[in-house]
Parts: structure tokens; sequence; C-alpha cells
């Protein structure tokens, strides 16, 4: 499994854009970049994933470098209840398509007024 | 939005008992996981489950440790004799048949071994 570097914690004020780095230096050419949150003891929340194209959904928007060996996870405008765990996973590959997620210890994004 | 959901939420058992963690998994998934997560320390995988049969477990996963799809909507978690290090949350996962497709978690079940 590629490993994934994440700083442990960073703040953020309310409506500015939280920008969360993830390095994956080892990422192999077909293993995807996902990111999830966690709410308090709340189950991982999926964010959103990508391969190697920059990725936007209505919940945030995800930049790969070119040489995909890091990403940016971006929150356009942070909310309080945004506050959570962030994890960055390099998915593994299961025989028959099915696949693990491996948690790191994630960023810990606080947001405050 | 289809959701995976757990139940119980929370799970009291004295030690040396059996318990059964179920899950409905979103409807039209075809891979199913389980995770859990003690207090203060990762998420851990657990195993997966497609058609029918385990397709990975870890260390974790031993013989006190089964799955089952007994009908078309449920997959449960059973612990044979449980002990106190059990304790922790349980999280349900399911995803679709595309292997690039993201797994979806339930909001757990909170197990407490006594």
């Amino acid at each position: 499994d590629a490993k994934t570097t994440q700083p442990p914690s960073m703040d953020c004020a309310e409506g500015r854009a939280a920008n969360l780095p993830c390095n994956h230096s080892t990422i192999s050419g077909n293993e995807y970049v996902y990111w999830y949150r966690q709410i308090h003891s709340q189950g991982p929340q999926y964010i959103i994933h990508g391969l190697k194209n920059n990725e936007t959904n209505e919940m945030a928007s995800l930049i790969i470098t070119e040489d995909r060996k890091s990403s940016t996870l971006i929150l356009p405008h942070a909310t309080l209840r945004d506050t959570a765990v962030y994890y960055c996973i390099v998915r593994s590959r299961l025989k028959g398509g099915g696949n693990k997620l491996t948690f790191g210890t994630g960023t810990q994004l606080k947001v405050e007024l | 939005e289809p959701e995976v959901t757990q139940t119980p939420s929370h799970q009291v058992t004295q030690m040396g008992q059996e318990v059964i963690l179920r899950c409905v998994p979103i409807s039209n998934h075809l891979y199913f996981y389980w995770y859990r997560q003690i207090l203060g320390q990762k998420v851990e995988f657990l195993v997966s489950f497609y058609n029918n049969e385990i397709s990975e477990k870890s260390e974790i996963f031993d013989d006190q440790f089964s799955v089952e799809r007994p009908d078309g909507s449920n997959f449960t978690l059973k612990i044979r004799s449980t002990k106190l290090e059990d304790s922790a949350m349980y999280f349900c996962a399911s995803s679709d048949r595309l292997s690039n497709q993201p797994q979806h978690f339930g909001d757990g079940t909170r197990l407490s071994i006594l």
C-alpha cells in the first residue's frame, strides 16, 4: 500500500478556504487517492476521490500534482461543521475488485469563528 | 440519499458472550466490509465480503469472528466469545461493483464488553 503523510492538525477561520495537504510519494499508477472525514466518533464520510485529474464535487475540490506524489483537499468555504479528522487514503486493490481502506491518523481540522 | 444503517447503535455485553452486529448496506452495492476503531486509535480494516464469501481479512479477524449475509439485505458480524479488548466502534461499509467506487460507511455500533 502506498503510504500517506498528513499534518496532524490545522486551523482555519470560518468562511475561508481550508487546504489540507497529503503526500503519497510511493503511489503507483493505478492507485486512486480518496479523502474521507470523521466527525467525533461517527462513521467515516466519503468526500472525494481521484486518479490524476483534478476533481470537484459539492463538498470539496481535489488537486493532484502532475507527478501524483501529493494532493490537496480544498474546502472552499469552511464552516464550523467541517471540524473533523480528514483522512487521505491511497486505495489498495484486492482481487475481485473490492478494496480495503487503510486509515492513518489524518489531519484534525479545527474551524474557528 | 441511500445510506448504510447499523443496529444497534450501542451494545453492552458480558465478556465471553456472543454478540451479533447488524448492518443494512446500500441496496445495489455488492462489496461489504467491517472496520473497527478502538477509542482514540485508528480505524482498522477487519474483513471484506463479496459474492457470499470473504475476499480479504486482517490479522484481527481471527476464529472468534465471522460474517454472514443471511438474506438479501442484511450483513452481520458475529463475535463468538467476546473479550474486553473487543470493546470498540464497529463500522460497516459497502461499495458498488466498480473497483474505483468509494466505500460508504454506517455510523457504527459502539460495543462495550464488561
